[in-house]
């Protein structure tokens, strides 16, 4: 089984400032991770994912992950957000061999201007 | 191609009464998942259908959800009777079989029991 733990339930943040968004995960299998946003009043959008090879891992709309295995991290991180980057954002893992997702608790990033 | 398609986006129901949501998933993904999110918890995984079967079906909360997934193709995914509890998003998600490349999702069906 895995677990996943969204460290900030709200990061609110200046426009063009970067923002970093926390997420570990708990696993005893390999796992693939991802990062979806949900704009509001819209389904959910694939950010990026991690499934094997270089660790660092670039996303739409300038957003980029990487994955610390020895941390059990994956953090989402953009060096300069805009007002269209107010979102929830969702980390969520899956074991390699099985199908299903967990999701962390969400992160509502808020863009100030 | 055409990603998943949930309808209806939105559904009002009442206590006590039956509503079906249903999702197509993308052409040919032979894996189809359901997942709900309730007001203030995570998004939850409820099942999966590999093609027409269950595969997994550990997170129904009880017997007053029945899913169905008719030849492959589409699912559908009834509540009776709906509680209050029930209210929240429903989304939907396919995969292809074989090479896992990742999961479409669709926008997702936000029923509320009044």
């Amino acid at each position: 089984a895995q677990s996943v733990t969204q460290l900030d339930s709200q990061v609110p943040v200046f426009e063009e400032a970067p923002v970093e968004l926390r997420c570990n995960y708990s696993s005893s299998v390999s796992v693939y991770l991802f990062w979806y946003v949900q704009y509001p009043n819209q389904g959910l959008q694939l950010l990026l994912k991690y499934l094997s090879g270089s660790t660092l891992v670039k996303g739409i709309n300038g957003f980029e992950a990487e994955f610390n295995k020895s941390q059990t991290s994956f953090h989402l991180r953009k060096p300069s957000v805009h007002i269209s980057d107010t979102a929830e954002y969702f980390c969520a893992v899956k074991g390699t061999s099985y199908g299903k997702l967990t999701f962390g608790q969400g992160t509502i990033l808020t863009v100030h201007p | 191609e055409a990603g998943v398609t949930q309808f209806p986006s939105h559904s009002v129901i009442e206590k006590g009464q039956t509503v079906t949501l249903r999702c197509d998933p993308i052409s040919g993904h032979d894996n189809l998942y359901w997942y709900r999110r309730v007001m203030g918890k995570e998004i939850k995984f409820l099942l999966h259908f590999v093609k027409e079967s269950k595969q997994d079906e550990s997170g129904m909360p009880n017997n007053r959800f029945l899913a169905e997934r008719t030849g492959g193709t589409y699912s559908t995914l009834k509540v009776q009777p709906a509680e209050l509890e029930d209210s929240g998003v429903y989304f939907c998600a396919s995969s292809q079989a074989g090479v896992f490349y990742g999961y479409t999702f669709g926008s997702g069906t936000r029923l509320t029991v009044v």
